[in-house]
């Protein structure tokens, strides 16, 4: 069983529609992530957050708006997003918080399958 | 900027067969994790191994870092339909907080 918990696992959303993604690990990681991936793709990095506060922002639209309001939270705010954004979305945790350290190995929960209509 | 490649994209296979997938980069990492990803799940750590030359063995797989510290192997010894899934590699990217992903093998292990 994965320690990093997605809800909820399969989303369908209108293009005018506000919803969110949430994540939730209780291991103590001080940096989380949010990927998105396609499918039989690798995951690509949208946000890291480090000790709750955004390191890395890899020029999202900002229709994705993330958010971290504790360091065992992340949640991810989908507005008038496009069908192109139809994916699955990652979120993962690592041990390493430190800004300007690398990632460390990544534990990743089971993924939101998101659909935009 | 660092790659990583990973060959075959794709790979099909029956089972008991054994299999090498290869992750090639021009750059060098501090350490390479290979992870696997079953269909509507997350990818899951296998290993991470650091020092070059390093082998690792997990049951059936066996995990090889290049001596430079390069490129990195998976090879799987008599496949099981279990194997099948997206195995992908990553190594980290100097102190940039980033882990740059191969771009995946596709693995699909016959009955």
């Amino acid at each position: 069983d994965t320690e990093v918990t997605q809800t909820p696992k399969h989303l369908v959303m209108g293009m005018t529609n506000k919803k969110s993604l949430k994540c939730e690990q209780h291991m103590g990681h001080r940096a989380m992530y949010w990927y998105k991936q396609k499918a039989k793709k690798p995951p690509e990095l949208m946000f890291v957050y480090s000790y709750e506060k955004l390191s890395i922002n890899e020029s999202v639209p900002s229709r994705f708006s993330p958010e971290c309001p504790n360091s065992s939270l992340l949640n991810l705010h989908l507005h008038a997003l496009q069908p192109e954004d139809s994916a699955l979305y990652l979120c993962a945790s690592s041990k390493r918080g430190l800004a300007g350290l690398a990632a460390g190995e990544l534990f990743f929960g089971e993924g939101s399958r998101l659909t935009v209509l | 900027t660092q790659l990583l490649e990973q060959s075959p994209q794709f790979l099909s296979i029956q089972e008991g067969e054994n299999l090498t997938v290869y992750c090639n980069s021009s750059s060098v990492f501090s350490s390479l994790q290979w992870y696997r990803q079953e269909p509507g799940e997350g990818p899951v750590l296998l290993v991470t191994v650091v020092t070059g030359g390093e082998v690792k063995k997990l049951k059936r797989l066996t995990f090889q870092f290049g001596d430079a510290r390069k490129d990195s192997s998976l090879h799987i010894t008599a496949a099981q339909t279990g194997d099948t899934g997206l195995y992908l590699c990553a190594g980290e990217s100097g102190n940039t907080g980033k882990l740059i992903f191969g771009q995946g093998t596709t693995l699909q292990v016959k009955p």
